[in-house]
């Protein structure tokens, strides 16, 4: 069936540091890709989402690109903040009743 | 304005108890979900109402009991606990079926001694 992965986190990395969190995916067809965040004590919010090949989703100076080659999804972001410490899902929409997939979550801190 | 809200955050109980969720959410939509987060952070749908139908009902005990008196709320009432149940859960909603955009509580702690 489909699945999602992603790395194990914490990732623990320093303010203005260089962020990329690995989401690697496997489906039939061409699903959707989501990223999802929560930060501490709240539910989880979208982030960005890409619904096709190629496709880039952005969101509060967060990347990622649908890449079907790779089957990945991988989360970046140029320089981190404190305010991003959270833990971030990625998810895939499919399987049966096109409900959504999701990964394990990673846990990111940034130090200031 | 909390838009989607759940109540209680922590819910602390004995085996064989029986015990309420409640989900409220103040955005308009017609569909509402309960996930099941494990110990291991990994999201699981359990349930999927649309104006009040079920239309999503994954292999779940039938202890657990989601019940929609309007569109607006999803409760979720789970009898004779386990061990086993021990674990985050989540309301969510959407405007849509089609899991495009969700919307999450802040989740319920659930630890069942």
């Amino acid at each position: 069936g489909d699945s999602v992965t992603q790395m194990e986190g914490p990732v623990t990395l320093s303010e203005e540091a260089f962020l990329t969190i690995n989401c690697t995916y496997t489906a039939t067809g061409y699903p959707s890709l989501f990223w999802y965040v929560q930060y501490p004590g709240e539910g989880l919010q979208l982030l960005l989402k890409a619904t096709k090949a190629d496709d880039k989703g952005s969101n509060k100076g967060f990347e990622a690109t649908y890449r079907k080659e790779t089957t990945s999804f991988h989360l970046e972001k140029g320089s981190v903040q404190v305010s991003d410490s959270a833990v971030y899902f990625c998810a895939l929409r499919g399987g049966s009743n096109y409900q959504l997939i999701w990964g394990a979550g990673t846990k990111l801190i940034i130090k200031p | 304005d909390t838009a989607v809200s759940q109540t209680p955050k922590y819910l602390v109980t004995q085996m064989g108890n029986d015990k309420s969720i409640k989900c409220e959410q103040n955005l308009g939509h017609d569909t509402m979900y309960w996930y099941k987060q494990d110990s291991k952070k990994f999201l699981k749908i359990m349930f999927s109402y649309n104006n009040k139908e079920l239309i999503i009902n994954e292999t779940v005990p039938n202890r657990f009991s989601p019940k929609s008196p309007d569109k607006a709320h999803l409760n979720l009432h789970i009898n004779s606990l386990e061990l086993g149940d021990s674990a985050v859960y989540f309301c969510a909603s959407s405007s849509g079926q089609g899991f495009e955009k969700l919307f999450f509580g802040s989740g319920t702690q659930l630890s069942v001694l």
